[in-house]
């Protein structure tokens, strides 16, 4: 069974258009994040979630738009997409809770290509 | 930024251990060591994590220097499904951070 699935795994779109990636994760877990990697393969956090509440926003335009509809699912919307949002998002999740590992599951990646 | 350093790329033989160093040297007494590591074109996956005592799993073992100011990830018998960026992360544990991620050290594994 898979963890945290991402869709879709792959996203091409002209630029202007609005867009989603969807995440969902099947590990009871209470946070969740996205990540962004470039071209130059840096990732970089982007948001995160901690039951269904933004604990991280690190200065991303606001042209993304994360949301949680649930503890299991986290959303990322882009409005007005552009050329430099093109990157691979990776979402994942862990736990916050007292004596459980905190350790950090990732799903498999979008990889998105705005032209 | 990354408060952590790891050279660029390594390379190693196929049924040999990879030894990964990493340099922390302004590391708090709460941050753990974390090490990720990412295949080609795949999400980042957990190895292990240690504050000050060495650490061994499944996966490959972390020895930490006594003043934690720098830690070697061991994979004992490196194969070719090793080859991936590895990365090694400080951080303080169970406060739902984020991670931080720096430039890594890709490990070629050899036949």
């Amino acid at each position: 069974d898979t963890a945290v699935s991402q869709t879709p795994k792959y996203l091409v779109t002209q630029m202007g258009n609005d867009k989603s990636i969807k995440c969902e994760q099947n590990l009871g877990h209470d946070t969740m994040y996205w990540y962004k990697q470039d071209s130059k393969k840096f990732l970089k956090i982007m948001f995160s979630y901690n039951n269904k509440e933004l604990i991280i926003n690190e200065t991303v335009p606001n042209r993304f738009s994360p949301k949680s509809p649930d503890k299991a699912h986290l959303n990322l919307h882009i409005n007005s997409l552009e050329l430099g949002d093109s990157a691979v998002y990776f979402c994942a999740s862990s736990s916050r809770l007292a004596g459980v590992p905190d350790t950090q599951y990732f799903g498999p990646g979008t990889r998105l290509t705005v032209l | 930024d990354a408060k952590t350093t790891q050279p660029p790329s390594m390379d190693c033989a196929e049924g040999r251990a990879a030894n990964l160093p990493c340099n922390h040297s302004t590391i708090s007494g709460n941050e753990y060591v974390y090490w990720y590591r990412q295949i080609h074109s795949q999400g980042p996956q957990y190895i292990i994590h240690g504050l000050k005592n060495n650490e061994t799993n499944e996966m490959a073992s972390l020895i930490i220097t006594e003043d934690r100011k720098s830690s070697t990830l061991i994979l004992p018998h490196a194969t070719l499904r090793d080859t991936a960026v590895y990365y090694c992360i400080v951080r303080v544990r169970n406060q739902g951070g984020k991670l931080i991620f720096g430039q890594g050290t890709e490990l070629s594994v050899k036949p």
